[in-house]
């Protein structure tokens, strides 16, 4: 089945510097990658996606890389603001029981520091 | 537009009781996705239920564990006989059509086995 690796678990900036954090995943035939933002409390709010058809993707100061031939993919934050602060979580859809099953990384703890 | 809506927000209930969570997708949404979140952990697939079709439940951690989806709206998870490894926070997503499609969560019903 599908693997979905995620580092680091923590991540400490200074307001205003980049954050990065980075996934792989196993099965090839993963082809959706969505990365998510939770807050204390919250359910997990979908922040940026990517297709397997492109190789980056950018929403303002997100972006979001994909390496298909690695098989890895990151999550950009450039400018960070206190309100970042938050547990990202990348996932990898699976195909192998049905139409397709998000499959998780076990989230990185943002802190931005101002 | 409304979110995914689920309720009851917390449930607090003794080892042995059963419990049922409920989910309502958003509107017009075919395809329906029940996760569970353990304290401090990444998301854990359950069950994937796609308009009339079966559902998969090959997430499902055990036969105590069981869902439905009425009229292709409404879901309800049941968990008969809780035992404290079942606390958790139970979220559920709705998504278009499935098939790679962004899923949308609600903000999960936190369930305490004492």
């Amino acid at each position: 089945g599908e693997n979905v690796e995620q580092h680091p678990s923590t991540l400490s900036v200074q307001e205003g510097d980049s954050a990065v954090i980075k996934c792989t995943y196993s099965d090839s035939a993963s082809n959706y990658f969505p990365w998510y933002k939770q807050e204390l409390g919250k359910g997990p709010q979908l922040i940026i996606d990517i297709r397997s058809n492109v190789g980056e993707k950018k929403d303002q100061r997100i972006a979001v890389t994909l390496n298909k031939t690695a098989k890895h993919f990151s999550l950009h934050i450039t400018e960070t603001q206190p309100e970042d602060s938050a547990v990202y979580f990348c996932a990898a859809i699976y195909y192998g029981g049905s139409q397709g099953n998000l499959i998780f990384g076990k989230g990185t703890k943002l802190s931005v520091k101002p | 537009g409304a979110g995914v809506s689920q309720s009851p927000s917390n449930k607090v209930t003794e080892k042995g009781k059963d419990v049922e969570l409920r989910c309502d997708p958003i509107s017009g949404h075919t395809a329906l996705y029940w996760y569970r979140q353990s304290l401090g952990q990444g998301l854990e697939f359950l069950i994937y239920f796609q308009g009339n079709s079966a559902p998969d439940k090959s997430g499902l951690p055990s036969d105590r564990f069981s869902a439905e989806r009425t009229g292709g709206s409404v879901s309800t998870l049941t968990i008969q006989r809780t035992q404290q490894e079942d606390s958790a926070v139970y979220l559920c997503a709705s998504s278009r059509t499935g098939q790679g499609q962004p899923q949308h969560f609600g903000d999960g019903t936190r369930l305490s086995i004492l």
